[in-house]
């Protein structure tokens, strides 16, 4: 059972470049989440998506976008990135009628 | 006011100890209550879900819910070492909105 995968687990990565976070579920959940957690702040999602081929944007969705082509993949793009955006970025899912959701290992991404 | 508050801590018990997490939020909407554990490094596991007001038990967890008093507790007894952990309380209004609003975790230490 492997739930929610994610890669890759951690990344450093040059500031003004493009860089995309993967992940994917295998539990059929029709709704996905991105999140960043940072020290003393908290977790804080970044976009979402309900269901296949809708997204939504979450607190911080500035310099991130995201794309929900099937049901099992929600990848997280960073256009241009800068060191704010350095990171550890949880993917969750939850299924249609319940909020409780399941997250992956996380990517720790360094932006210098 | 923030719509929900977590004391940070750090929490630090002996072990055996009885241990009493806490959060407080202000949107009466909420109705879906849950409690994550996320170890050092690690993606947030769920732990327990609670709909509404009232107790749940799962072994040695025990989550209340007081609704009128906006207020949500983590009960953890005979606290072991492996219990040492973040623990996040979330919540939301479910419905069509699947959005989780996160405490932003107290840190617990259990000293063998």
């Amino acid at each position: 059972i492997a739930g929610i995968t994610q890669a890759p687990t951690s990344q450093i990565l040059a500031a003004g470049r493009r860089m995309t976070l993967r992940c994917t579920q295998d539990m059929r959940h029709n709704a996905m989440y991105w999140y960043r957690q940072d020290l003393g702040l908290g977790l804080r999602l970044i976009h979402y998506s309900n269901t296949a081929g809708t997204t939504g944007k979450g607190e911080v969705p500035d310099g991130y976008s995201v794309s929900r082509a099937n049901t099992d993949d929600f990848p997280l793009t960073l256009a241009s990135a800068v060191p704010s955006q350095t990171s550890v970025y949880f993917c969750a899912s939850s299924d249609v009628e319940g909020t409780q959701q399941f997250f992956g290992p996380g990517t720790r991404l360094t932006v210098l | 006011q923030k719509e929900v508050e977590q004391d940070p801590g750090p929490l630090s018990v002996p072990e055996g100890a009885i241990v009493s997490l806490n959060c407080t939020y202000s949107n009466s909407a909420f109705q879906y209550f849950m409690w994550y554990r996320q170890y050092s490094r690690k993606g947030p596991e769920l732990l327990m879900y609670t709909y509404s007001s009232g107790n749940k038990e799962d072994g040695r967890f025990t989550a209340q819910v007081d609704k009128s008093s906006k207020y949500i507790s983590l009960f953890i007894r005979d606290s072991q070492p492996s219990d040492s952990a973040t623990y996040l309380c979330a919540m939301s209004s479910g419905g069509s909105n699947y959005k989780l609003t996160f405490g932003k975790g107290t840190l617990l230490t259990v000293n063998p």
